[in-house]
């Protein structure tokens, strides 16, 4: 199995403070890396799919890099409503996500 | 627009089947890939198992033996069983299209539907 794991579990930014999460697998996954925000109640929403497109619609403050098994995903400039819990999904094998990222406002 | 919509009991016993109906539009049931996956409260996020050009399934190793998808092509709708429930399912259901080979990501989701299983 590809294990999954993020970096930091939590973390807190300004207003305007660039922020990024890593993710990392426990094995090449190539490309196959996607990002997902999720508010309190709400569905996840795809952000990032293959580790560095932006899915369409999503601010460009929001960008992905990576493969093998490093990947980041940052946001240039944090603003308020980015405020929810951010995961990485691997399908290199059966789909697995990442234990998430959450992240507040300082 | 793609859109999906759960619907279910939002309570099930102990050692019941958990059915959820996933209902779609916007596009076709027999085409893409169409997944279940859950969120116990307050945890992460856990893929079940997937339904693709309406008959081909494939679902997470750790609950293989408990999981059926299947769909009704006349409904646009594809569904979830999973049988001999504890506790340890309680969680929010939902349905979204994608996760397959071609394209691994989910792209659309339906709200979620909070199941608990309880005596």
């Amino acid at each position: 199995d590809i294990q999954m794991t993020q970096s930091p579990s939590s973390l807190s930014a300004s207003v305007g403070d660039r922020v990024t999460i890593t993710c990392q697998a426990s094995q090449d996954i190539s490309n196959y890396l996607n990002w997902y925000q999720q508010k309190p109640g709400k569905a996840p929403m795809l952000l990032i799919y293959d580790a560095s497109n932006l899915e369409t619609g999503v601010p460009s403050r929001f960008s992905g890099s990576g493969s093998g098994t490093d990947f980041s995903f940052t946001i240039s400039s944090l603003q308020p409503e980015d405020i929810a819990t951010y995961y990485c999904q691997q399908y290199d094998d059966v789909p697995r996500f990442g234990p998430g990222t959450k992240v507040d406002i300082k | 627009q793609v859109q999906l919509q759960e619907s279910g009991p939002g309570l099930v016993k102990p050692s019941e089947t958990l059915s959820l109906t996933c209902t779609v539009s916007g596009d076709s049931i027999s085409t893409n890939y169409w997944s279940w996956i859950r969120q116990p409260p307050g945890k992460g996020l856990e893929w079940i198992g997937y339904i693709y050009y309406g008959a081909n399934t494939n679902y997470n190793p750790s609950l293989k033996s408990r999981v059926t998808i299947s769909v009704d092509t006349s409904k646009n709708q594809f569904s979830l069983k999973l049988s001999s429930v504890t506790a340890a399912d309680t969680a929010v259901y939902y349905c979204a299209r994608g996760g397959g080979y071609s394209n691994g990501w989910f792209d659309y989701w339906g709200q979620g539907t909070l199941v608990i299983v309880s005596s």
